[in-house]
Protein backbone atom coordinates (compact mmCIF):
# COMPACT_ATOMS: atom_id res chain seq x y z
CA UNK A 1 0.00 0.00 0.00
CA UNK A 2 1.03 3.47 -0.19
CA UNK A 3 3.17 4.81 2.00
CA UNK A 4 4.08 8.49 3.18
CA UNK A 5 6.50 9.97 4.56
CA UNK A 6 6.74 13.18 6.13
CA UNK A 7 10.50 15.98 7.38
CA UNK A 8 10.94 17.34 9.82
CA UNK A 9 8.41 16.01 12.52
CA UNK A 10 9.38 19.47 14.52
CA UNK A 11 10.08 22.75 12.60
CA UNK A 12 10.63 26.07 14.98
CA UNK A 13 10.67 29.46 12.34
CA UNK A 14 11.24 33.08 13.37
CA UNK A 15 7.90 35.26 12.73
CA UNK A 16 8.44 35.98 9.23
CA UNK A 17 10.77 33.62 8.13
CA UNK A 18 9.79 30.71 5.48
CA UNK A 19 8.58 27.21 6.81
CA UNK A 20 9.25 23.95 4.46
CA UNK A 21 7.96 20.47 4.95
CA UNK A 22 8.50 17.91 2.41
CA UNK A 23 7.41 14.81 1.92
CA UNK A 24 8.05 11.57 -0.03
CA UNK A 25 5.18 8.84 -1.51
CA UNK A 26 5.92 5.43 -2.53
CA UNK A 27 3.10 4.86 -4.75
CA UNK A 28 3.29 6.15 -8.51
CA UNK A 29 -0.18 6.00 -9.21
CA UNK A 30 -0.89 8.29 -6.50
CA UNK A 31 -2.33 11.52 -7.86
CA UNK A 32 -3.58 13.91 -5.02
CA UNK A 33 -1.81 15.26 -2.82
CA UNK A 34 -3.26 17.01 -0.11
CA UNK A 35 -2.10 19.41 3.56
CA UNK A 36 -4.22 19.43 5.73
CA UNK A 37 -3.66 22.26 9.10
CA UNK A 38 -4.26 20.89 12.70
CA UNK A 39 -4.86 23.12 15.61
CA UNK A 40 -4.73 21.17 18.93
CA UNK A 41 -7.79 19.29 20.00
CA UNK A 42 -9.66 20.08 16.91
CA UNK A 43 -10.43 18.87 13.36
CA UNK A 44 -8.05 18.89 10.40
CA UNK A 45 -8.66 21.36 7.73
CA UNK A 46 -7.29 21.25 3.95
CA UNK A 47 -5.28 24.30 3.22
CA UNK A 48 -4.12 23.64 -0.18
CA UNK A 49 -4.53 20.69 -2.71
CA UNK A 50 -2.49 19.23 -6.13
CA UNK A 51 -2.90 17.27 -8.63
CA UNK A 52 -0.20 15.29 -10.39
CA UNK A 53 -0.75 17.17 -13.55
CA UNK A 54 0.21 20.31 -12.02
CA UNK A 55 3.73 20.87 -10.65
CA UNK A 56 2.93 24.19 -8.43
CA UNK A 57 0.41 26.03 -6.78
CA UNK A 58 -0.06 28.63 -5.05
CA UNK A 59 -2.54 30.44 -2.60
CA UNK A 60 -1.47 33.74 -1.02
CA UNK A 61 1.53 32.92 1.45
CA UNK A 62 0.89 29.12 1.07
CA UNK A 63 2.71 26.97 -1.98
CA UNK A 64 2.70 23.14 -2.69
CA UNK A 65 4.95 22.18 -5.58
CA UNK A 66 5.11 18.25 -6.77
CA UNK A 67 8.32 16.33 -8.41
CA UNK A 68 6.43 13.07 -10.01
CA UNK A 69 9.84 12.05 -11.13
CA UNK A 70 11.15 12.02 -7.57
CA UNK A 71 7.61 11.03 -5.97
CA UNK A 72 8.41 14.33 -3.44
CA UNK A 73 5.71 17.24 -2.80
CA UNK A 74 6.23 20.43 -0.55
CA UNK A 75 4.67 22.73 1.57
CA UNK A 76 6.39 26.77 1.48
CA UNK A 77 4.55 28.79 4.10
CA UNK A 78 5.92 32.88 3.48
CA UNK A 79 5.76 35.66 6.12
CA UNK A 80 4.77 33.44 8.56
CA UNK A 81 2.79 34.02 11.34
CA UNK A 82 1.68 32.86 15.33
CA UNK A 83 -1.40 31.74 14.04
CA UNK A 84 0.28 29.94 11.71
CA UNK A 85 1.33 27.43 14.58
CA UNK A 86 -0.22 23.98 14.16
CA UNK A 87 0.41 20.60 13.57
CA UNK A 88 0.42 20.04 9.40
CA UNK A 89 0.01 17.00 7.86
CA UNK A 90 0.87 15.62 3.90
CA UNK A 91 -1.70 12.85 2.36
CA UNK A 92 -2.00 10.72 -0.88
CA UNK A 93 -4.38 9.28 -2.96
CA UNK A 94 -5.10 7.92 -5.92
CA UNK A 95 -7.66 8.51 -8.54
CA UNK A 96 -9.79 5.10 -7.77
CA UNK A 97 -8.63 5.10 -4.15
CA UNK A 98 -10.47 4.53 -0.88
CA UNK A 99 -8.35 6.70 1.19
CA UNK A 100 -6.10 8.81 2.21
CA UNK A 101 -2.73 7.92 3.22
CA UNK A 102 -1.36 10.58 5.75
CA UNK A 103 2.54 11.17 7.06
CA UNK A 104 3.06 11.74 10.26
CA UNK A 105 2.97 15.68 10.75
CA UNK A 106 5.09 18.31 11.52
CA UNK A 107 4.71 20.54 14.47
CA UNK A 108 5.28 23.86 13.41
CA UNK A 109 5.52 26.61 15.68
CA UNK A 110 6.24 30.37 14.80
CA UNK A 111 8.10 32.33 17.59
CA UNK A 112 6.89 35.63 17.80
CA UNK B 1 -17.92 24.19 10.32
CA UNK B 2 -17.51 21.60 7.61
CA UNK B 3 -20.55 20.08 7.41
CA UNK B 4 -19.64 16.68 9.23
CA UNK B 5 -21.20 16.22 12.22
CA UNK B 6 -19.64 13.68 14.81
CA UNK B 7 -21.29 12.28 18.21
CA UNK B 8 -20.37 12.34 21.01
CA UNK B 9 -17.85 14.90 21.24
CA UNK B 10 -16.09 13.25 24.08
CA UNK B 11 -16.75 9.54 25.80
CA UNK B 12 -15.52 8.15 28.67
CA UNK B 13 -15.89 4.11 29.65
CA UNK B 14 -13.96 1.64 31.15
CA UNK B 15 -11.94 -1.22 29.77
CA UNK B 16 -13.75 -4.03 28.47
CA UNK B 17 -16.95 -1.83 27.25
CA UNK B 18 -18.73 -1.30 23.72
CA UNK B 19 -19.41 2.12 22.57
CA UNK B 20 -20.61 4.00 19.34
CA UNK B 21 -19.63 6.87 17.71
CA UNK B 22 -21.79 8.58 15.11
CA UNK B 23 -21.34 10.29 11.91
CA UNK B 24 -23.33 12.12 9.82
CA UNK B 25 -21.58 13.47 6.20
CA UNK B 26 -22.15 16.70 4.62
CA UNK B 27 -25.15 17.06 2.73
CA UNK B 28 -24.87 15.69 -0.33
CA UNK B 29 -21.78 12.86 0.33
CA UNK B 30 -21.80 9.39 -0.34
CA UNK B 31 -18.30 8.59 1.04
CA UNK B 32 -17.66 8.34 4.97
CA UNK B 33 -14.26 7.89 6.35
CA UNK B 34 -12.91 6.60 9.86
CA UNK B 35 -9.49 8.11 10.98
CA UNK B 36 -8.09 7.30 14.36
CA UNK B 37 -6.04 9.72 15.68
CA UNK B 38 -4.05 8.48 18.61
CA UNK B 39 -2.09 11.24 21.23
CA UNK B 40 1.12 13.00 19.34
CA UNK B 41 0.49 10.70 16.25
CA UNK B 42 -0.53 10.83 12.53
CA UNK B 43 -3.95 10.03 11.33
CA UNK B 44 -4.73 6.31 11.00
CA UNK B 45 -7.00 5.32 8.15
CA UNK B 46 -10.09 2.55 9.44
CA UNK B 47 -12.37 2.11 6.78
CA UNK B 48 -13.99 3.44 3.83
CA UNK B 49 -17.53 3.32 3.37
CA UNK B 50 -19.39 4.38 0.07
CA UNK B 51 -23.49 4.53 0.01
CA UNK B 52 -23.63 2.33 2.19
CA UNK B 53 -20.92 -0.59 0.89
CA UNK B 54 -17.47 -0.76 2.55
CA UNK B 55 -14.92 0.07 -0.31
CA UNK B 56 -11.70 0.14 1.63
CA UNK B 57 -10.43 -1.55 4.96
CA UNK B 58 -7.80 -0.23 6.76
CA UNK B 59 -5.19 -0.58 10.32
CA UNK B 60 -8.89 -1.31 11.46
CA UNK B 61 -8.91 -4.28 14.73
CA UNK B 62 -11.30 -6.60 14.60
CA UNK B 63 -12.77 -5.51 17.57
CA UNK B 64 -13.93 -2.58 15.95
CA UNK B 65 -16.69 -2.79 13.12
CA UNK B 66 -18.75 -0.12 11.42
CA UNK B 67 -21.41 0.34 8.91
CA UNK B 68 -23.12 3.55 7.04
CA UNK B 69 -27.14 3.36 6.91
CA UNK B 70 -29.39 4.17 4.10
CA UNK B 71 -29.33 8.05 5.52
CA UNK B 72 -25.75 8.03 4.61
CA UNK B 73 -24.88 8.44 8.31
CA UNK B 74 -22.18 5.91 9.42
CA UNK B 75 -21.53 4.24 13.05
CA UNK B 76 -18.41 3.11 14.45
CA UNK B 77 -18.29 0.71 17.15
CA UNK B 78 -15.35 -0.22 19.37
CA UNK B 79 -15.59 -3.66 21.80
CA UNK B 80 -13.93 -5.55 24.34
CA UNK B 81 -11.90 -1.49 24.49
CA UNK B 82 -8.55 -1.30 25.75
CA UNK B 83 -6.55 1.21 27.40
CA UNK B 84 -4.64 1.82 24.08
CA UNK B 85 -7.87 2.37 22.30
CA UNK B 86 -8.08 5.98 23.93
CA UNK B 87 -7.43 8.37 20.86
CA UNK B 88 -9.39 10.85 18.73
CA UNK B 89 -11.25 9.49 16.25
CA UNK B 90 -12.37 11.39 13.45
CA UNK B 91 -14.34 10.81 10.33
CA UNK B 92 -14.36 12.23 7.08
CA UNK B 93 -16.47 12.91 3.90
CA UNK B 94 -16.19 13.75 0.69
CA UNK B 95 -18.75 13.39 -2.84
CA UNK B 96 -17.18 10.65 -4.54
CA UNK B 97 -16.27 6.94 -3.41
CA UNK B 98 -12.80 7.82 -4.36
CA UNK B 99 -10.76 10.51 -3.05
CA UNK B 100 -9.34 13.38 -5.64
CA UNK B 101 -10.82 16.22 -4.02
CA UNK B 102 -11.28 17.57 -0.64
CA UNK B 103 -11.98 15.10 2.31
CA UNK B 104 -14.20 17.45 5.27
CA UNK B 105 -13.45 15.98 8.58
CA UNK B 106 -15.96 15.88 11.57
CA UNK B 107 -14.63 17.60 14.53
CA UNK B 108 -13.93 14.29 16.41
CA UNK B 109 -14.67 12.27 19.24
CA UNK B 110 -12.58 11.79 22.04
CA UNK B 111 -12.86 8.13 23.56
CA UNK B 112 -11.02 7.81 26.90
CA UNK B 113 -10.55 4.83 28.10
CA UNK B 114 -10.17 4.11 31.72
Amino acid sequence: GENVEQHPSTLSVQEGDSAVIKCTYSDSASNYFPWYKQELGKRPQLIIDIRSNVGEKKDQRIAVTLNKTAKHFSLHITETQPEDSAVYFCAASWASGSRLTFGEGTQLTVNP
Amino acid sequence: DSGVTQTPKHLITATGQRVTLRCSPRSGDLSVYWYQQSLDQGLQFLIHYYNGEERAKGNILERFSAQQFPDLHSELNLSSLELGDSALYFCASSVFGYLDTEAFFGQGTRLTVV
